[in-house]
């Protein structure tokens, strides 16, 4: 069966240090990839997606992630963290179709930023 | 920017009770979902509907659950006797539908409280 998951549920992290969100799936073949994220009595927001091609992925807010098929993941990063980027993050798979919107999500991970 | 609405933000409904949650999509998309987030777990797809019937559904949603497209614009979730355990967040999401690969949009979502 399809399944995500995130390793961590919680994650603190200084403001202004590098972050990196693990994520892994299992599927059997290369599904397409997304993160969210969703901030406090927030709707889920669409950070950046993995479909094809470059396996490095530029997001809004200065995130990115890397794909890697041999480890069966998709981790989020950004180098210098702000305090409004405190919010749970989801990583997300859909199968390989014509249409993604069918996701299976991993449980969160909260990121909390110290000052 | 065109966005996926949700209304209303918060219900409190009694158990046993008739339930309706209300969305309009992307006016151009024509795939239409449903998930649902219990507090503290994963978001949980519930249904997609496409072309006015449902095009696939979840484990979850039973047949307490219906949706409906009753005009052009809007897509209902109807949950007909509220259940304790269905208290969540429900997320509405629209997507294009086209052969190229495609993406979801959530709304902000509807929190149900059921009593």
């Amino acid at each position: 069966a399809q399944s995500v998951t995130q390793p961590d549920i919680h994650i603190t992290v200084s403001e202004g240090a590098s972050l990196e969100l693990r994520c892994n799936y299992s599927y059997g073949a290369t599904p397409y990839l997304f993160w969210y994220v969703q901030s406090p009595g927030q709707g889920l927001q669409l950070l950046l997606k993995y479909f094809s091609g470059d396996t490095l992925v530029q997001g809004i807010k200065g995130f990115e992630a890397e794909f890697k098929r041999s480890q069966s993941s998709f981790n989020l990063r950004k180098p210098s963290v702000h305090w409004s980027d405190a919010a749970e993050y989801f990583c997300a798979v859909a199968p390989f179709s014509g249409n993604t919107g069918k996701l299976i999500f991993g449980q969160g991970t909260t990121l909390q930023v110290k000052p | 920017e065109p966005e996926v609405t949700q209304t209303p933000s918060h219900q409190v409904t009694q158990m046993g009770q008739e339930v309706i949650l209300r969305c309009v999509p992307i006016s151009n998309h024509l795939y239409f979902y449903w998930y649902r987030q219990i507090l503290g777990q994963k978001v949980e797809f519930l249904v997609s509907f496409y072309n006015n019937e449902i095009s696939e559904k979840s484990e979850i949603f039973d047949d307490q659950f219906s949706v409906e497209r009753p005009d052009g614009s809007n897509f209902t979730l109807k949950i007909r006797s509220t259940k304790l355990e269905d208290s969540a967040m429900y997320f509405c999401a629209s997507s294009e539908a086209r052969e190229s690969i495609t993406e979801a949009f959530f709304g902000q979502g509807t929190r149900l409280t059921v009593v």
